[in-house]
């Protein structure tokens, strides 16, 4: 089983600056089938980026997605009020599919 | 676009099974490429895949849970289900139902059900 470890647990920033989200896997993720989802307190988890880098319709080009392996990177560019939220990673290459245990950003 | 929505028993006896149903909207259940899986949340923590049956029909469960998950698909309805049996407090959490393409991650998710164990 891939265990992703997120970093760090709480990020403090204000609206407008940059978040810097780090997701890294135990081993190499496959073909790097990397997702990134933001979760709002009573909220499902909503799909932010996938394979790594890629964003579905709808998403916010200020929402970024880079690495490969075992080293992955969400960045929100500048923070926006609905933001401030928990982020998990997901790796969905190998089974059983996991999820790393979240960051949570919220207002400095 | 898909609509998903969880429904089932909100309290369940310890020992005894669970069982929710994803209602599918917005598309055939039996169509589209898409398969389907169900995800729980223990209050406060984070995601867990529990597992998912694929458009063909074969199911893969989480290998912690795979004793005792039993995922299905009721196409007439357009709806597919979750049994866990023997359950104790450890299985209290919201449980989402998700769609998904094979290779893809999760797109569309249930708005989540929280299902408590307790007698």
């Amino acid at each position: 089983e891939i265990v992703l470890t997120q970093s760090p647990g709480t990020l403090s920033l204000s609206p407008g600056e940059r978040a810097t989200l780090s997701c890294r896997a135990s081993q190499s993720v496959s073909s790097s089938y990397l997702a990134w989802y933001q979760q709002k307190p009573g909220q499902a988890p909503r799909l932010l980026i996938y394979g790594a880098s890629s964003r579905p319709t709808g998403i916010p080009d200020r929402f970024s997605g880079s690495g490969s392996g075992t080293d992955f990177t969400l960045t929100i560019s500048r923070l926006e009020p609905e933001d401030f939220a928990v982020y998990y990673c997901q790796q969905y290459g190998s089974s059983p599919q996991t999820f790393g245990g979240g960051t949570k950003v919220e207002i400095k | 676009q898909l609509q998903l929505q969880e429904s089932g028993s909100g309290l369940v006896k310890p020992s005894q099974t669970l069982s929710l149903t994803c209602a599918v909207s917005g598309g055939s259940i039996s169509s589209g490429g898409y398969s389907w899986s169900w995800i729980r949340q223990p209050p406060g923590k984070g995601l867990e895949w529990i597992g998912y049956i694929f458009h063909s029909g074969s199911t893969y469960y989480n290998p912690s849970l795979k004793s005792r998950v039993a995922i299905s698909v009721d196409r007439s309805k357009n709806q597919f289900s979750l049994k866990l049996s023997s359950v104790t407090a450890a299985d209290t959490a919201v449980y989402y139902c998700a769609s998904f393409m094979v290779r893809g991650p999760f797109d569309y998710w249930g708005q989540g059900a929280l299902v408590t164990v307790s007698s």
